[in-house]
């Protein structure tokens, strides 16, 4: 699974768009990236993946470039509950086996 | 759904003692991954089973963890006899081990080895 890079760290004022980056300039073309994040004490959970066209759910977005090599979740209105470390992770999509956890973004949505 | 469900949410033991983890994964997934979060090494895969297999024990520390999957429902990680080093959360995930293969996680289990 290709390597991803995330910012240590991000603050965010509540109610406004957090845009959250990640470079992976490895990925190869199979390769799906995937969001998790993790509030405190609680079990990491699923936000979104994409492969190379850009992804909306009901919890985020996901813009890629159009080399791949990057991608940024947003979170169009942070709310207080949004802060939580964001891991990014790319890997083969339906492949088995577990998902390797960087470092993460610890963004905190301060009001 | 109930999600995954993993007992006891805290354990606090002494060393040299057994400590048994329990999970029990989203009803109609295949996989099941057990995974340990420590502040040092951050989150890591410790085994996962397929279809009720162990596919990957790599992860497992050493000779005193183990892993059981006796039925597609229930699982179980026990550590015999436990250290002071083995303290740490420990989550069980579920998979449909297909497509997206989007892992949900349990609430964990918070580890404390005295």
């Amino acid at each position: 699974d290709a390597k991803t890079t995330q910012p240590p760290s991000m603050d965010c004022a509540e109610g406004r768009a957090a845009n959250l980056p990640c470079n992976h300039s490895t990925i190869s073309g199979n390769e799906y990236v995937y969001w998790y994040r993790q509030i405190h004490s609680q079990g990491p959970q699923y936000i979104i993946h994409g492969l190379k066209n850009n992804e909306t759910n009901e919890m985020a977005s996901l813009i890629i470039t159009e080399d791949r090599k990057s991608s940024t979740l947003i979170l169009p209105h942070a709310t207080l509950r949004d802060t939580a470390v964001y891991y990014c992770i790319v890997r083969v999509r339906g492949s088995q086996g577990n998902l390797i956890f960087g470092k993460g973004t610890k963004l905190s949505v301060k009001p | 759904d109930a999600g995954v469900i993993q007992s006891p949410r805290h354990e606090v033991t002494e060393m040299g003692q057994e400590v048994t983890l329990r999970c029990k994964p989203i009803s109609g997934h295949n996989s099941l991954f057990w995974y340990r979060q420590t502040m040092m090494r951050g989150l890591e895969l410790l085994i996962y089973f397929n279809n009720n297999v162990p596919i990957d024990d790599s992860g497992m520390p050493e000779d005193r963890f183990s892993a059981k999957m006796p039925n597609a429902s229930f699982s179980t990680l026990k550590i015999q006899p436990s250290e002071p080093r083995d303290s740490a959360v420990y989550f069980c995930a579920s998979s449909l081990g297909t497509g997206p293969d989007t892992q949900y996680f349990g609430p964990g289990t918070r580890l404390t080895v005295l």
